[in-house]
């Protein structure tokens, strides 16, 4: 199967602690995108690169969050000094540059910070 | 910012019957929306798109249709299956990607 994947799809840490997650997209796919998803919400737009070019990261929810593509194929997201209120979702999602419209989505890694 | 709306967070539908989902937005900028379906466990999946200069696409059982001048935008099933019960969430791009809440859509046999 050669569609996105997210390690580990589920992460319990203590808050105050660093964790990092991992993001596999699509092969050919040179956009590479990260959501955030809150219970009864829809998901929301974090950051996105191009290849390894971070394109946009004005909508990360605090300097506390960081994202990479060192060569531009597998990311990361790491948040640090993790609170309680980072306990959400996180999606991770491809696309071809020019069919960005259509991203497809990764099942996600479920945080939660006790 | 609640830029793109779905106010009803559910749906029960019968096999064989008409789903409608609906979704609002504010943005004149957005100029590409999406439905997405997303089950348990499971990322969204991309189901179907329409873009600005078009008021209606269809694919299969799946029609979406466009209402610029009410900022309005609809997803039409029929015939509904039990297989279709997920929650669908509308999307809206412009320089990025907004998401409605979702609407859990249950197709009853």
């Amino acid at each position: 199967d050669t569609g996105v994947s997210q390690n580990p799809r589920h992460k319990i840490t203590k808050r105050g602690q660093n964790v990092t997650f991992r993001c596999d997209p699509i092969s050919e796919h040179n956009r590479l995108y990260w959501y955030r998803q809150t219970l009864g919400q829809g998901p929301e737009f974090l950051t996105y690169f191009q290849n390894e070019a971070q394109l946009e990261k004005s909508r990360l929810l605090s300097d506390r969050f960081s994202a990479e593509r060192p060569k531009g194929s597998f990311s990361t997201l790491e948040i640090q000094r993790t609170e309680q209120g980072d306990s959400a979702m996180y999606l991770c999602a491809s696309s071809l540059a020019g069919a960005d419209y259509e991203q497809y989505f990764g099942p996600g890694t479920r945080l939660t910070v006790t | 910012d609640q830029q793109v709306k779905q106010n009803s967070p559910s749906l029960s539908v019968q096999e064989g019957r008409i789903s409608i989902l609906n979704c609002d937005y504010t943005n004149s900028m957005f100029d590409y929306f999406l439905w997405y379906k997303k089950y348990p466990a499971e990322g969204p999946t991309f189901l179907i798109s329409i873009s600005s200069i078009k008021d209606k696409n269809e694919d299969g059982r799946f029609t979406v249709f466009l209402n610029k001048s009410a900022k309005h935008l609809s997803l039409h099933i029929v015939p509904s299956q039990p297989g279709d019960s997920a929650v669908y969430f509308c999307a809206a791009s412009a320089l990025d990607m907004r998401f409605g809440a979702g609407t859990r859509l249950t197709v009853k046999p």
